[in-house]
């Protein structure tokens, strides 16, 4: 199956600066990569996703990055603000009809006011 | 909007109960999911049904079994719940497509077995 490493574990900013996390995936059939956030307490939400033929993508603060020759893909959060404080889950498709997702073990990230 | 429930936020049950959870969905998705959420491990994948009465194993489908006789119920059944099975579990459910799609999770039921 699909294996999803993510780093780091835990990532603490100052409010409005940059937070990046990345996340590596292992099998090269796979063709969808989302991106969700959980709120303590609270269901993980799709916060943005990428498809394999495509690079970039970009969603006013949330931007998501795909490297497929090296078989990894970054989130980048910009401007941080409090309400960003979370635990980010990566994930990648695999199975029949990349039905499955394979999570990462999250990163729980901290914005400083 | 996609609505995903499940029908127990808490549940406290002993050693050796049976237990039953379940996950209802609005959108006629064809995919339903069984997760497990413990700190530090991530979302791990306990079962998967493509359809009604379609079910594979994920990664961790020992003491578990999950029923589909509708196909916007999902089930999953503890035989006979243990104390190392007290976690939060998650439902989701989503589209079939061929290229992977987004799941929707319910909002979760924290099991604690005694």
């Amino acid at each position: 199956g699909e294996n999803v490493e993510q780093h780091p574990s835990t990532l603490s900013v100052q409010e409005g600066d940059s937070a990046v996390i990345k996340c590596t995936y292992s099998d090269s059939a796979s063709n969808y990569f989302p991106w969700y956030k959980q709120e303590l307490g609270k269901r993980p939400q799709l916060i943005i996703d990428i498809r394999s033929n495509v690079g970039e993508k970009k969603d006013q603060r949330i931007a998501v990055t795909l490297n497929k020759t090296a078989k990894h893909f970054s989130l980048h959060i910009t401007e941080t603000q409090p309400e960003d404080s979370a635990v980010y889950f990566c994930a990648a498709s695999y199975g029949y009809g990349n039905n499955r997702l394979a999570f990462g073990k999250g990163n729980q990230v901290v914005v400083i006011p | 909007d996609v609505k995903v429930t499940q029908s127990s936020r808490y549940l406290v049950k002993r050693t050796g109960e049976k237990v039953f959870l379940e996950c209802v969905q609005d959108m006629d998705h064809e995919n339903m999911f069984w997760y497990r959420q413990d700190p530090g491990l991530g979302l791990r994948l306990i079962y998967f049904s493509y359809d009604v009465k379609m079910k594979e194993k994920g990664d961790i489908p020992e003491g578990y079994s999950v029923s589909r006789e509708k196909k916007e119920r999902f089930s999953l059944i503890l035989e006979s719940a243990s104390t190392n099975q007290t976690s939060m579990y998650l439902c989701a459910s989503s589209e079939t497509s061929g290229r992977g799609n987004e799941q929707f999770f319910g909002p979760g039921t924290r099991l604690t077995v005694l």
